[in-house]
């Protein structure tokens, strides 16, 4: 199966702040089916992004996606108070469908 | 805009059998898509366990495969979770989601049901 690697573990950051977190497969993502989530806590994943780079509806501009081939990114360009989560990266490409372990954004 | 809707126990002994049903709402799950069972240890990361085509076929993570059903009632409009055998490690909050293709991507989630296995 493929391993996801996110980094980092934890970002802290400010409102208005930039995040980048980066997701790293252990082998290429077939047709760069990669997608992106926001988990706050208690609640269910909320899909962000995907197929590596695009936004899913009622997603802000705000987020974005990019990479291909083992090597993907999430950038959130403002960071706004109900952003601070726990952001998980997943390939589809391969089964199993596999996730990376999650990078939490804290202020 | 579909709803999903987790139902259960929530506490089972080891070595049972948990079951599970999702609730789909305002899409019929025999129409098209992928109907996917996904799990979460507290405080842990994500694991897919398995789809179920529109059309019947099913397809399970290797790591759960011997233990896991996963199958439908389209009169009911709902789909379910069999995990036999279960361990303590097992304990995690269970979501249905909905899926595009069989190993996701999951644009739709139910709201989770946590499961403790526990004597």
């Amino acid at each position: 199966e493929i391993v996801l690697t996110q980094s980092p573990g934890t970002l802290s950051l400010s409102p208005g702040e930039r995040a980048t977190v980066s997701c790293r497969a252990s082998q290429s993502v077939s047709s760069n089916y990669l997608a992106w989530y926001q988990q706050r806590p208690g609640q269910a994943p909320r899909l962000l992004i995907s197929g590596a780079s695009s936004r899913a509806t009622g997603i802000p501009d705000r987020f974005s996606g990019s990479g291909s081939g083992t090597d993907f990114t999430l950038i959130i360009s403002r960071l706004e108070p109900e952003d601070f989560a726990v952001y998980y990266c997943q390939q589809y490409g391969n089964l199993p469908g596999t996730f990376g372990q999650g990078t939490r954004v804290e202020i | 805009h579909v709803q999903l809707q987790e139902s259960g126990p929530g506490l089972v002994k080891p070595s049972e059998t948990l079951s599970l049903l999702c609730n789909v709402s305002d899409y019929s799950i025999s129409t098209a898509f992928y109907w996917v069972w996904i799990r979460q240890p507290p405080g842990k990361g994500l694991e897919w366990i398995g789809s179920l085509y529109a059309r019947g076929n099913t397809y399970y993570n290797p790591s759960l495969q011997s233990r896991v059903t996963i199958s439908a009632d389209m009169s009911k409009n709902q789909f379910s979770l069999r995990l036999s055998s279960v361990l303590a490690a097992d304990t995690a909050v269970y979501y249905c989601a909905r899926s595009f293709l069989r190993g996701g991507y999951f644009d739709f989630w139910g709201r989770g049901t946590l499961v403790t296995v526990s004597s």
